[in-house]
């Protein structure tokens, strides 16, 4: 079994559309996060999300939103999607204070 | 903005060689670890030191941290086209922020 799955792996959409990136894991970890992979390879925390709280870096657009339904799952939705979004995103999660982090396949999104 | 900046950024080297990649911050971590990320994979843990002046080994990867606990370094033996890949460090969630912040990467190419 995967332990952490994200959903699609690939992704071409055009500009200004919403388009949404589901992840599951089934480590029953407490939380879990979303990083952006630029072309530089440079991995960059989005979000992080308990059942008690959000942290949303300052520099993410508020065109990108997480929602999570219940533990095991932080989906991540895009508005109006831009040219600069186009990046490979990862879905990860961990449970405790300096634990192992433990990471999807990623999802290409390309925005045409 | 949590800065760790890893050096060098590429590295290609020929089989059998050794090699050792940099991680520092102008900031103490808690504790560090570091990853592995192979093309189209998610990162994944090779190991965490906490202690200052530590050194892990595991096979012909050798880790260490900085005594003041601020770098660390991680040094390959015989390198092997297996080790190929994209090597990030990392500061793991502290108790006032569960964020793991990721260096800026270092790929290694071993040729053959």
């Amino acid at each position: 079994d995967t332990a952490v799955s994200q959903t699609p792996k690939y992704l071409v959409t055009q500009m200004g559309n919403d388009k949404s990136i589901k992840c599951e894991q089934n480590l029953g970890h407490d939380t879990m996060y979303w990083y952006k992979q630029d072309s530089k390879k440079f991995l960059k925390i989005m979000f992080s999300y308990n059942n008690k709280e959000l942290i949303i870096n300052e520099t993410v657009p508020n065109r990108f939103s997480p929602k999570s339904p219940d533990k095991a799952h932080l989906n991540l939705h895009i508005n109006s999607l831009e040219l600069g979004d186009s990046a490979v995103y990862f879905c990860a999660s961990s449970h405790g204070v300096g634990a192992e982090a433990f990471f999807g396949q990623g999802t290409r999104l390309t925005v045409v | 903005t949590q800065l760790l900046e890893q050096s060098p950024q590429f590295l290609s080297i020929q089989e059998g060689e050794n090699l050792t990649v940099y991680c520092n911050s102008s900031s103490v971590f808690s504790s560090l670890q570091w990853y592995r990320q192979e093309p189209g994979e998610g990162p994944v843990l090779l190991v965490t030191v906490v202690t200052g002046g530590e050194v892990k080994k595991l096979k012909r990867l050798t880790f260490q941290f900085g005594d003041a606990r601020k770098d660390s370094s991680l040094h390959i033996t015989a390198a092997q086209p297996g080790d190929t890949g994209l090597y990030l460090c990392a500061r793991t969630p502290t108790n006032t922020g569960n964020q793991f912040y990721f260096g800026t990467g270092t790929s290694l190419t071993v040729i053959p």
